[in-house]
């Protein structure tokens, strides 16, 4: 059973226009959410995170918002340039003293110059 | 401030064989978590450890195993591969002990089971 589900495997977005990237989980214990982006041939690179003790976080371009009740999240990345293009995954944890990610399949976000 | 390094980059196995990889944490990270993506999937959690004992596992069989040694570097082994064994293996180091935390990967191993 899927816990963190990215439903679009695929988006595309002119530069300069807003990137809305969706995440939806299963698990109501879920704590704490990262996002991730990964270009060919690298490692994911962290980009931001959310406690389920709020509902939005910012950093520069990204801004994470999360919906407990939908159990939703999604990243907005305002606006959007070539550079941004990768897959995004988004990733899950509870708090049991430790945390262990549950990622979802990721969308590959494809910017248009 | 080095980040996280893993080798070897990629590797081809055959059925049945054994396979060790490798994985230097980034500087002043304690713990290192290990994930196996297949093709179009996204990580999947294999194991963690945490003062060189494991700290977490997911739904792998035994044959996969691991260590953390002293300096916080980390192997992972993995007994009687099997074909779909065929992926790229993550590691991750971060910071634990002071609630959630933010993991760093390494650019992953390859590995090709034939």
């Amino acid at each position: 059973d899927q816990q963190v589900k990215q439903n679009s495997p695929s988006l595309s977005v002119q530069e300069g226009r807003i990137s809305i990237l969706n995440c939806d989980y299963t698990n109501s214990m879920f704590d704490y959410f990262l996002w991730y982006k990964k270009y060919p041939a690298e490692g994911p690179t962290f980009l931001i995170s959310i406690s389920s003790i709020k509902d939005k976080n910012e950093d520069g371009r990204f801004t994470v918002f999360l919906n407990k009740s939908a159990k939703h999240l999604s990243l907005h990345i305002v606006p959007s340039q070539p550079g941004d293009s990768a897959v995004y995954f988004c990733a899950a944890s509870e708090n049991r003293g430790t945390y262990k990610y549950i990622f979802g399949t990721g969308t590959r976000l494809k910017v248009l110059a | 401030e080095t980040g996280v390094t893993q080798s070897p980059t990629h590797l081809i196995k055959t059925r049945g064989q054994q396979v060790t990889l490798r994985c230097s944490s980034q500087s002043g990270h304690n713990t290192v978590s290990w994930y196996q993506q297949a093709l179009g999937q996204g990580p999947q959690f294999i194991f963690q450890y945490y003062r060189e004992e494991e700290n977490g596992r997911g739904n792998f069989p035994p044959r996969f195993s691991g260590l953390q040694f002293p300096n916080y570097s980390s192997e992972l082994n993995v007994n009687a591969l099997e074909l779909d064994d065929s992926a790229l293996y993550l590691c991750a180091s971060s910071i634990q002990g002071e609630g959630p935390y933010e993991q760093y990967f390494g650019p992953g191993t390859r590995l090709t089971v034939t």
